[in-house]
């Protein structure tokens, strides 16, 4: 079934460095692709999403493309801020009568 | 408009009682989901409705476990015979359909004793 295979955390880094998280996929077809973010103290919120293969999503300085070859939805982002210290989770849609999966998710802390 | 809510949004309760926790979703979502998120650990999908379909519950840890969805709108999930594992958030998240976003609630924290 589908399923999603995320970089596990935790992450620490410095104000202004690039960021990458890998989010890799298993899927029967090409589904709609996720990320979510979970600052502290605050629910879970989507960042943003691709519909299609080929597809970037991007938000907040965040980008992520859909690369069907590859089956990868990688986070990227070029500057990072302490204000982007949360924990991001990649999940697939849910397929049929497939059991639905998050990635397990990664926590991020960025030091000034 | 309203975003997905969520009561009690703390709970604490004794080992071996039972408990509710209601969702109520954002108007017209015909999915609604349900997930248990532990200190420190990912989300864990529990059950999934959608429309007038027969739920998944293949995430449902135990029998102690269940969950209904009154016309396609409120759900509520029902722990029976609590035990101290089941303390955690328990998060509810609705979308326009199972390919669409979902929106999450803030979630139940419940401490069981």
């Amino acid at each position: 079934g589908d399923s999603v295979t995320q970089m596990e955390g935790p992450v620490t880094l410095s104000e202004e460095a690039f960021l990458t998280i890998n989010c890799t996929y298993t899927a029967t077809g090409y589904p709609s692709l996720f990320w979510y973010v979970q600052y502290p103290g605050e629910g879970l919120q989507l960042l943003l999403k691709a519909t299609k293969a080929d597809d970037k999503g991007s938000n907040k300085g965040f980008e992520a493309t859909y690369r069907k070859e590859t089956t990868s939805f990688h986070l990227e982002k070029g500057s990072v801020q302490v204000s982007d210290s949360a924990v991001y989770f990649c999940a697939p849609p849910k397929e049929g009568n497939e059991k639905l999966t998050f990635g397990t998710g990664t926590r991020l802390t960025i030091i000034p | 408009g309203a975003g997905v809510s969520q009561s009690p949004s703390n709970k604490v309760t004794e080992k071996g009682k039972d408990v509710e926790l209601r969702c109520d979703p954002i108007s017209g979502h015909t999915a609604l989901y349900w997930y248990r998120q532990s200190l420190g650990q990912g989300l864990e999908f529990l059950i999934y409705f959608q429309g007038n379909s027969a739920p998944d519950k293949s995430g449902l840890p135990s029998d102690r476990f269940s969950a209904e969805r009154t016309g396609g709108s409120v759900s509520t999930l029902t722990i029976q015979r609590t035990q101290q594992e089941d303390s955690a958030v328990y998060l509810c998240a609705s979308s326009p359909d199972s390919q669409e976003t979902q929106y999450f609630g803030p979630g139940t924290r419940l401490l069981v004793l």
